[in-house]
């Protein structure tokens, strides 16, 4: 499968334990992406990575939240100290920009539930 | 600021009728559009985009959807509905100068019924 892959699938943790997501993007895309997706809500974007340089944050991402993208491949994001209004679907996008043509490929997301 | 409202919460039809799914944006300058399908516990699958050219853009599984430019409007069509249709979809819009923002709606929960 040449998709974007997530890990893990499902997460469930307690209120103010730290957690880990993994993304790895199809392999010869340059952008990758973090949305977060509420019950109800359409996906809502997050940061986003060019090669392994994080180039924009939204106002969602607070200071307990960290994205990485090491060496311009797979991209991890943390949560410290969850809270659950953390509670989300946390998926994953790549692309490769090229032009106008510059369409998201979605991974199958990581579903966070925080007790 | 980017937005889209997609109206309606549901839509239900019987199999073999058409389906609309309707979706309607703000953007400053031209728009790129798209639409999404997601099924349960899985993520989204790419439809259909527009970025320039027809008015009237053909996608994956029989979608098609038209831009209206005078309506802000970018509405998803099936001539013939099938049960496996049913799913949330997602439309979504990005303005040429934040290239890496999609801004999604709510999301139309489709429901075909046999």
């Amino acid at each position: 499968d040449t998709g974007v892959s997530q890990d893990p699938r499902h997460k469930i943790t307690k209120r103010g334990q730290n957690v880990t997501f993994r993304c790895d993007p199809i392999s010869e895309h340059n952008r990758l992406y973090w949305y977060r997706q509420t019950l109800g809500q359409g996906p809502e974007f997050l940061t986003y990575f060019q090669n392994e340089a994080q180039l924009e944050k939204s106002r969602l991402l607070s200071d307990r939240f960290s994205a990485e993208r090491p060496k311009g491949s797979f991209s991890t994001l943390e949560i410290q100290r969850t809270e659950q209004g953390d509670s989300a679907m946390y998926l994953c996008a790549s692309s490769l920009v090229s032009g106008r043509n510059n369409e998201q490929f979605f991974g199958p997301g990581t579903r966070l539930t925080v007790l | 600021a980017q937005s889209v409202a997609q109206p309606e919460d549901q839509v239900n039809v019987a199999e073999g009728n058409p389906l609309t799914v309707k979706c309607t944006y703000s953007v400053s300058g031209n728009p790129y559009l798209f639409w999404y399908v997601q099924y349960p516990n899985r993520g989204l699958q790419f439809l259909l985009k527009y970025i320039t050219g027809d008015n009237l853009v053909k996608g994956s599984y029989g979608f098609e959807a038209e831009f209206n430019k005078s309506q802000t409007s970018f509405h998803l069509k099936k001539p013939s509905a099938l049960v496996s249709d049913s799913a949330l979809y997602f439309c979504a819009v990005r303005d040429m100068e934040n290239d890496y923002k999609l801004s999604f709606g709510a999301g139309t929960t489709v429901t075909v019924r046999a």
